[in-house]
């Protein structure tokens, strides 16, 4: 049973391009979390996608950063017109239920450099 | 505003001897916490978790401790190995929300 799947593992970008990040929740996960770690930083909760919708996105820039899950195929973080402070360690987590005490299972996750 | 604190960036331990990781949270409704283990270049991977319904949960050589009246959070690892030397997360959750992570405490276990 493969874990949660996370590809590039690593990107670099210059700026003003676009980074796209995917993930690969775990099977019979439908409900898949994005997170940034910042150098020296913990964890920080960006967007929470089910399949073919967003439920929180709170935690997203509103600007330059859109997440998707579509019915078919990874999840997708984009990032626009990338800048420096966009580098960090990005992770995806998944999950099987809502709403419950079920954990979230991490990817290996994708570290993001922009130059 | 930070709902989750880890107040130590680091801890170092001699091989064979409790560590000690504490978690202070500021929310009282959170209801279900949680600790991960990450080591570099790879995600966090879950460890140990507790409801809000009890005061401690024990797996092996790792224990959480709840104390709910303080709101805070304990993992003790006895005895201490050096492959537990990795960053440590603390996450609370509220159901319906999402988990809030801690900054991280790093542990490192001195052979």
């Amino acid at each position: 049973n493969a874990g949660v799947m996370q590809n590039p593992r690593h990107l670099v970008r210059r700026r003003g391009q676009e980074a796209r990040l995917r993930c690969s929740p775990m099977k019979g996960h439908s409900h898949v979390y994005w997170y940034r770690q910042l150098p020296e930083e913990g964890l920080k909760f960006m967007v929470y996608l089910q399949k073919e919708n967003i439920i929180d996105e709170s935690g997203m820039p509103k600007e330059r950063f859109s997440a998707e899950f579509p019915k078919e195929g990874p999840s997708i973080l984009r990032i626009q017109q990338v800048v420096r402070g966009d580098s960090a360690a990005y992770f995806c987590a998944s999950s099987p239920l809502i709403a419950s005490t079920d954990t979230q299972y991490f990817g290996p996750g994708t570290r993001l450099t922009v130059l | 505003d930070q709902q989750v604190k880890q107040n130590s960036p680091s801890l170092s331990v001699q091989e064979g001897r409790i560590s000690i990781l504490n978690c202070d949270y500021t929310n009282s409704m959170f209801d279900y916490f949680l600790w991960y283990k990450k080591y570099p270049a790879e995600g966090p991977t879950f460890l140990i978790s507790i409801s809000s319904i009890k005061d401690k949960n024990e797996d092996g050589r790792f224990t959480v401790f709840l104390n709910k009246s303080a709101k805070h959070l304990s993992l003790h690892i006895v005895p201490s190995q050096p492959g537990d030397s990795a960053v440590y997360f603390c996450a609370v959750f509220k159901g319906g929300q999402n988990f809030v992570f801690g900054p991280g405490t790093r542990l490192s276990v001195l052979p």
